[in-house]
């Protein structure tokens, strides 16, 4: 069963504190993404990771941080969140980087207050 | 910063319409790709095209680069066609990276 998983799916946080979104796929690809999505703003990418601790910056990086520890398993941290981090977070994963056709998670709903 | 446009910003067909979706971009692009986001909000990768012409289904891209422009042809639209249609910049020159545009949105009427 091909799937992306992403825990938790909706989570509110106050400002300040540590937010751990989790993603994970069944399909052994090598290429993972983070996204967040925001209303009128279309998706922006976070980070990329093209296997276990091969990480790559994205259009948008600051105030994250990821963690890939295993290939089936990508992790975004948020250090002290701040308001302006209140999105929709998508993970997506791929065999291969360039080109190579996207499989997303259900997205997970974050609320900094 | 990078800018990919897409237009119409939304648009109404009648079942069994064909529907063309722009995306203007303002910078080198290696690839184009288009993804559909359901009125649920989950994603779906579609076509992932570099240049020229490809088709898939019904729809067909066609990427030209060097004018910086892409299209996405839905033909015959069915009414779960709708929902929105994202179109991306991808750069991997040095690293990669994506720019998506805002999107258009779709609806198909009976």
């Amino acid at each position: 069963d091909m799937k992306v998983t992403q825990m938790p799916r909706y989570l509110i946080k106050r400002m300040g504190e540590n937010v751990l979104l989790e993603c994970g796929q069944d399909m052994s690809h090598e290429t993972m993404y983070w996204y967040r999505q925001d209303p009128g703003l279309g998706l922006q990418l976070i980070y990329i990771s093209y296997d276990v601790d091969s990480n790559s910056e994205g259009d948008i990086p600051k105030g994250y941080r990821v963690s890939r520890k295993k290939r089936e398993h990508f992790s975004l941290i948020l250090d002290s969140a701040k308001t302006n981090q209140t999105s929709v977070y998508f993970c997506a994963s791929s065999w291969g980087g360039r080109g190579a056709e996207q499989f997303f998670g259900p997205g997970t709903r974050l609320t900094v207050l | 910063g990078q800018q990919v446009q897409q237009s119409p910003a939304s648009l109404v067909l009648q079942e069994g319409e064909n529907a063309e979706l722009q995306c203007n971009f303002s910078s080198t692009a290696t690839r184009l790709q288009w993804f559909y986001q359901r009125p649920g909000g989950s994603l779906v990768s579609l076509l992932s095209n570099p240049s020229g012409t490809k088709h898939t289904g019904r729809l067909t891209s066609t990427t030209v680069t060097k004018e910086r422009r892409g299209s996405l042809h839905i033909s015959s639209s069915q009414i779960t066609d709708s929902g929105t249609y994202l179109c991306a910049m991808e750069r991997d020159t040095g690293y990669q990276n994506f720019y998506f545009g805002k999107g258009t949105s779709l609806t198909v009427i009976p």
